[in-house]
């Protein structure tokens, strides 16, 4: 199975602030990558597809980008509604595989 | 609005069988293809199979195969996933999902999951 290695698992910061996320696959999934945001007790929500695509309706704060093995989520200008978990995936493989998570928490 | 709605959540004892609904609506269930995942309490995302509503195939993730059966009643658009020989170990949010565009994308609609616990 391909493995999806999150990095840092939590992170801290304040609103207005650029945040970084990093996934990397253990072996190369080209661009078939997705982003995921999710709220305690909610199902995710999807950000970004094929590695850097905004989903319709995402604010444009938020940007992906990478390919092969090695992919980041940024949010440019962080929004109190933005603290949450993120979750990479990816669906160039079976079985399709997501990262351990990333908690984005108040500084 | 395009939005999948889940059964509600579960009891079981270990051994037993669950069988989880996901009822489509605001979209043309047929052109879609969904999938089903789930997460332990605190925990990451496993993903257990996906299935063409159009023509039935399916396909499963090696962990849940022989266990798992996704299937669908296309006149009321809505999905199944059932899984057999419960452990606690499966206790978990279930989330069925629409897979975006084509048969390899991501999940752009998720059901609101639903809770299966498992226990004697």
């Amino acid at each position: 199975d391909i493995q999806m290695t999150q990095s840092p698992s939590t992170l801290s910061a304040s609103v207005g602030d650029r945040v970084t996320i990093t996934c990397r696959a253990s072996q190369s999934i080209t661009r078939w990558s997705a982003w995921y945001q999710q709220k305690p007790g909610k199902a995710p929500k999807l950000l970004i597809y094929k590695a850097s695509t905004l989903e319709s309706g995402v604010p444009s704060r938020f940007s992906g980008g990478g390919s092969g093995t090695e992919f980041t989520l940024t949010i440019s200008s962080l929004q109190p509604d933005d603290f949450a978990t993120y979750y990479c995936q990816q669906y160039h493989t079976y079985p399709w595989t997501f990262g351990q998570g990333t908690k984005v928490e108040v500084k | 609005q395009v939005q999948l709605v889940q059964s509600g959540a579960e009891v079981k004892k270990p051994g037993a069988s669950v069988k989880v609904s996901c009822k489509a609506s605001g979209y043309s269930f047929s052109n879609y293809h969904i999938t089903w995942v789930r997460q332990a309490i605190g925990q990451g995302f496993e993903w257990m199979g996906w299935m063409n509503p159009n023509s039935d195939n399916t396909g499963y993730a090696q962990k849940f195969q022989g266990r798992v059966t996704i299937t669908r009643n296309t006149s009321i658009s809505t999905a199944y996933m059932e899984l057999s020989s419960l452990t606690s170990e499966d206790t978990a949010v279930y989330y069925c999902a629409r897979i975006r565009e084509w048969a390899r994308d991501a999940f752009d609609i998720w059901g609101q999951g639903t809770v299966v616990i498992v226990s004697s």
